[in-house]
């Protein structure tokens, strides 16, 4: 079946260092999502790509979809401790339910 | 944006037991609701989708005498871990995908805790 493995799974970072973590699906995806889930929290959507190639930015939060619409990242610049949390990636592959990655837990060093 | 709600938020129960855990829409109708499990420090794995009005789909692995899905209403899908053992302790979260409007995420309930001790 479908998997969806994230790298890191955990990082530490100092508060102002900019912060990566990369998705990579074993197949094709339709389109990707990403989600943010504060400790003892519930995921919370971030942002959809859906075109080969796309980049959008939210702030500090850049957002890319591979060419080959396999593989994503998100890009933290400058961490704030609120940016504290596990980041998801998730996609469709013609299902109609959400395949989560395995998620990059990000502590940030005040 | 769409709200799902979730009761109860915590759960402790006997091992033997069986505990319900609802899912609402609150401000929208959903069709289909997604249950998914999340054990500490990992991710979400689904477990099967409630489809209004007929059987739940169940993914491959999660026995579904065990988890007993029911979808009564465009806004109500209910969980029934039956026969609750310790290794069921674990976080139960629900969404539901609004589907009007053209929106396309899927909107995640606060989630259920529970302890089977």
């Amino acid at each position: 079946g479908q998997q969806v493995m994230q790298i890191p799974q955990y990082q530490h970072v100092q508060e102002g260092e900019d912060f990566t973590t990369y998705c990579n699906s074993s197949t094709t995806l339709s389109n990707i999502q990403w989600y943010k889930q504060r400790p003892g929290g519930h995921p919370v959507f971030l942002i959809q790509l859906v075109k080969s190639g796309e980049v959008k930015k939210q702030k500090r939060l850049t957002f890319q979809f591979g060419e080959a619409k396999k593989n994503s990242s998100l890009h933290i610049t400058a961490t704030q401790t609120t940016d504290v949390g596990t980041y998801f990636c998730a996609g469709y592959t013609g299902r109609r339910a959400l395949t989560f990655g395995s998620g990059t837990r990000l502590q940030v060093q005040p | 944006g769409a709200v799902v709600s979730q009761h109860p938020s915590r759960v402790i129960c006997k091992s033997g037991t069986s505990v319900k855990i609802e899912c609402r829409s609150l401000d929208f109708q959903a069709t289909t609701m997604f249950w998914y499990r999340q054990f500490p420090k990992q991710s979400l794995m689904l477990m099967a989708t409630s489809n209004e009005g007929s059987k739940a789909t169940y993914e491959q692995g999660v026995e579904k005498d065990k988890f007993l899905i029911n979808h009564a209403s465009l806004t109500l899908s209910t969980l029934t871990v039956t026969s609750a053992h310790p290794e069921d302790s674990s976080f139960y979260i629900c969404s539901a995908k609004d589907v009007s409007g053209g929106h396309y995420e899927q909107y995640f309930g606060p989630g259920t805790r529970l302890t089977v001790t």
